[in-house]
């Protein structure tokens, strides 16, 4: 079974500060990666994902992501922080099979932003 | 607007008490799962559901089933409500495979007292 690992639970950054979200995944096989965020009382919205192509993704609301395959990460980050980024960040990884995907996340991070 | 919609948006049961909560999508997806978040856990798979007719255990079945009689609807029945499962409840759907990804429901708030 494949595993997510987001360390820091809780991250704090000033408001326009880098924000730099950190998420490691164990899989044997190349999967897919995906950020998702939750606002308050909502569901999981999709922030952006890699399957195939360039390592570099960008994604709403100015975050973006690097897949390093060497070092089996996938950190998320945002040059500037902005008070509405205020949220819960999960990490997600997702086998690609055709027949039974399964998505494994992480715990969470939930980031506080300080005006 | 197509996506996955769910019912209750609030629940709050007694001990022993059974109830269903309704889970539907409209964009065709053939695989629907069901997830509990709770503080600290992150999200834990109860059931999934590959196809109509399909479904299957994930990490944290006991005490929920099941069903999938067709593509659009996955409801998730608890038997007999603890407080141990009082949590929020998210359902979501994907393509098989999932390179679009998951797309969720707003979710289930449910408390069992």
């Amino acid at each position: 079974a494949q595993s997510v690992t987001q360390l820091g639970s809780h991250v704090s950054v000033s408001e326009g500060a880098l924000v730099l979200l950190r998420c490691n995944y164990s899989s044997s096989v190349p999967p897919y990666l995906f950020w998702y965020v939750q606002y308050p009382n909502q569901g999981l919205q999709l922030l952006l994902k890699y399957t195939t192509g360039a390592t570099l993704v960008k994604g709403i609301n100015g975050f973006e992501a690097e897949f390093k395959k060497s070092e089996t990460s996938f950190h998320l980050t945002k040059p500037s922080a902005h008070m509405s980024d205020a949220a819960e960040y999960f990490c997600a990884v997702s086998d690609g099979r055709d027949t039974g995907n399964q998505f494994y996340f992480g715990t969470g991070t939930s980031l506080t932003v300080i005006p | 607007n197509a996506g996955v919609t769910q019912t209750p948006k609030f629940q709050v049961l007694k001990t022993g008490q059974s109830m269903t909560l309704q889970c539907a999508q409209d964009m065709n997806h053939e695989y629907m799962s069901w997830y509990r978040q709770d503080p600290g856990m992150g999200l834990r798979l109860i059931h999934y559901s590959v196809g109509a007719g399909i479904t299957d255990q994930g990490e944290v079945p006991n005490g929920y089933n099941v069903s999938r009689s067709t593509t659009e609807d996955f409801p998730l029945r608890l038997l007999s409500a603890a407080p141990s499962q009082t949590s929020v409840y998210f359902c979501a759907s994907s393509h098989p495979g999932g390179i679009s990804g998951y797309t969720f429901g707003s979710g289930t708030r449910l408390t069992v007292v």
